[in-house]
């Protein structure tokens, strides 16, 4: 199966501030890579999907790059709601699998 | 409003068997593919199994850590969908999130449910 590594495991952050987050596939995936962000307590929430497709209602701060094995989702101008767990989903092989997850705390 | 809201979730003995249900509303359920997702108490998220739209044949896929012991199907009629857990282990524990996928692009899911927690110890 795919193995997707995402780093760093923990982002500490300001407001403001810009977030690098990065997931590493162990075999290309080509552009079937997703992104979810989890807030505690919450069900995780479609964010992008294909690498750089943006879902219905998520705002331009977010976005994602990246082909084959390595992707980044980048939030340009941290709002105090992003501070959460955001994790990677690579669907271009069964089984689907996800990343281990990045949280991206207040610093 | 498109909503998924899951239930039969509780404690289960080892070995025993649960039904979970996803009841779906706000959308044309026989059009979407649907999937379940589980994650155990602090940790991260785990795919388990997927049931393709009616106009894909309703085909399923399963992970390696359920395929045998876990059942995927759908009810149009009522527009809930199933997930069967037979042969229940302790490492099954997790809050089970019914989800649907994005017409383009069946495997990223846009709408998750509240999530079941199943409890599985003795």
């Amino acid at each position: 199966e795919i193995v997707l590594t995402q780093s760093p495991a923990t982002l500490s952050l300001s407001p403001g501030e810009r977030a690098t987050l990065s997931c590493r596939a162990s075999q290309s995936v080509s552009s079937f890579l997703v992104w979810y962000q989890q807030k505690l307590g919450q069900a995780p929430r479609l964010l992008i999907y294909d690498a750089s497709n943006r879902a219905t209602g998520i705002p331009a701060r977010f976005s994602g790059s990246g082909s084959g094995t390595d992707f980044t989702l980048t939030i340009s101008n941290l709002e105090p709601e992003d501070f959460a767990v955001y994790y990677c989903q690579q669907r271009s092989l069964w089984p689907l699998t996800f990343g281990g997850g990045t949280k991206v705390e207040i610093k | 409003e498109v909503q998924l809201v899951e239930s039969g979730g509780g404690l289960v003995q080892p070995g025993r068997s649960l039904r979970l249900a996803c009841s779906a509303s706000g959308f044309t359920f026989d059009d979407y593919a649907l999937s379940w997702v589980r994650q155990p108490p602090g940790r991260g998220l785990e795919w388990v199994s997927f049931i393709r739209s009616k106009a894909n044949g309703g085909t399923t896929e399963y992970a390696a850590s359920v395929k045998g012991r876990f059942t995927i199907s759908r009810d149009a009629s009522t527009s809930i969908a199933y997930l069967q857990l037979n042969s229940l282990r302790a490492e099954d524990t997790a809050v089970y999130y019914c989800t649907r996928g994005l017409k383009t692009s069946v495997t990223s899911f846009d709408y998750w449910g509240q999530g079941t927690l199943v409890t599985v110890s003795s």
